[in-house]
């Protein structure tokens, strides 16, 4: 079964500190990969989708990589600002003959310090 | 934009209820997904569907029962409501294959059950 795993659980910056969420994910055998972000009591926004065929995609200040075959992601923060504080999670898509399951990590807690 | 749509943001139920929780979406998307959020146990996956009456168990179907009659609208069902089903609930929709699988979720649903 797929593991993701998001580290560290909960991060603490200044403002204006550039920033990396990481994720990692026990079988290679992906879809695509995720990011989202999620505000206290609210559903989950879709930051970043990056194809198990690319290496990164760019959104804005966010930039997030994949290397596959080591089980890794990352997502990059620039300059960050407060309203940044929120949870990020990670999901790999596992491809199935139906619903192309999700499975998502625990997530890393950011608060931006103004 | 997208848009996937839960019925309530809040709902407070008593124990042995029959509960409905609906979900639209507007985007054609073949795959619709029912996770239950938990502190410290991230998502966890309840049902899913691939098309219109096709469903699939996830992780922690047990209590759960889901109705897919139409593309659009995904509901989960609790037969009768415990505490332990005290929860946030969030609907998810995507396209089963291509380079738009792109999941987008609805606001969530914060249940309670006394």
């Amino acid at each position: 079964k797929q593991e993701v795993t998001q580290i560290p659980a909960a991060l603490s910056v200044p403002e204006g500190e550039n920033l990396v969420l990481n994720c990692s994910f026990t079988d290679s055998a992906i879809y695509n990969l995720q990011w989202f972000r999620q505000d206290p009591g609210k559903g989950l926004t879709s930051l970043l989708l990056i194809q198990s065929s690319q290496r990164e995609q760019t959104s804005g200040r966010l930039n997030a990589s994949l290397d596959k075959s080591s089980g890794r992601s990352t997502l990059y923060i620039a300059a960050s600002q407060p309203g940044d504080s929120a949870t990020y999670l990670c999901a790999v898509r596992r491809p199935s003959n139906t619903g192309n399951q999700f499975y998502f990590g625990t997530g890393t807690s950011l608060t931006v310090i103004p | 934009d997208v848009k996937v749509t839960q019925s309530s943001r809040y709902l407070v139920k008593r124990t042995g209820e029959k509960v409905f929780l609906e979900c639209v979406q507007d985007m054609d998307h073949e795959n619709m997904f029912w996770y239950r959020q938990d502190p410290g146990l991230g998502l966890r996956l309840i049902y899913f569907s691939y098309d219109v009456k096709m469903k699939e168990k996830g992780d922690i179907p047990e209590g759960y029962s889901v109705s897919r009659e139409k593309k659009e609208r995904f509901s989960l069902i609790l037969e009768s409501a415990s505490t332990n089903q005290t929860s946030m609930y969030l609907c998810a929709s995507s396209f089963y294959r291509g380079r738009n699988t792109e999941a987008f979720f609805g606001q969530g649903t914060r249940l309670t059950v006394v």
